[in-house]
């Protein structure tokens, strides 16, 4: 079976600037859930979608945002770029029941310059 | 607050070695363990999956133990092959409220193993 889908594999965008991360989940996994890589920080969760609703949010500013369709697929949305936001942005798809485990994404390497 | 803490942060072995990667958690309430492999500049690749009532897992040359009244788990790796360098990555997940689609991540062990 096909895996997470995320796209595109690498952006580099500018400062103030605005990007979309999309991730496609495993077919009939209705739970995506979004983290940020850094090396000074390791991985840090962003939000979690279940059925177009989020149901978890992590510790970032509100310039981190994100939404779910109706056929899981989930986009993230991050505004005002900074140079701090540089990093690899993973999603994980599951079946949302909390004991399935989680499948990641290669992730999306963005470079804000 | 829930943390997830590997030793060692790295590790350097020679090929055909057994070797041993820990995990500790400080909520011992925990839903499932999964251990997780990451290659350079890549995503997460799952290893293994520990639910809160099993005490161990295996695939292949891998074994994950897991242990909730120390908080501890362990990853098992026999005849390590260059093949196996990564960094390995532990993961905590909870039930509900705060905790919903959440793992929290150990800062991982970068392991090489050298021919």
């Amino acid at each position: 079976k096909a895996g997470v889908t995320q796209t595109p594999r690498y952006l580099i965008k500018t400062r103030g600037q605005q990007v979309t991360l999309s991730c496609s989940p495993i077919s009939g996994h209705r739970s995506v859930s979004w983290y940020q890589q850094t090396p000074g920080q390791g991985l840090q969760f962003l939000f979690e979608y279940f059925s177009e609703t989020q149901r978890n949010k992590g510790n970032f500013p509100g310039r981190f945002s994100g939404r779910q369709f109706s056929n899981s697929r989930s986009e993230m949305n991050v505004s005002t770029l900074e140079l701090g936001d540089s990093a690899l942005y993973l999603c994980a798809s599951s079946l949302g029941l909390g004991s399935d485990g989680y499948t990641f994404g290669s992730g999306t390497r963005l470079t804000v310059v | 607050k829930q943390e997830v803490t590997q030793i060692p942060a790295a590790l350097s072995v020679p090929e055909g070695e057994n070797l041993v990667l820990n995990c500790s958690f400080t909520d011992s309430a925990i839903y499932n363990l999964q251990w997780f492999r990451q290659d350079p500049g890549k995503g997460l690749t799952s290893l293994l999956l520990i639910q809160s009532s099993q005490r161990e897992q295996t695939s292949g040359r891998l074994n994950a133990s897991l242990d909730k009244s120390s908080g501890r788990s362990t990853l098992y790796i026999a005849a390590s092959q260059p093949g196996d360098s990564a960094t390995y990555l532990c993961a905590d997940s909870h039930a509900g409220g705060t905790s919903y689609g959440k793992l929290t991540f150990g800062q991982g062990t970068i392991l090489t193993v050298h021919p």
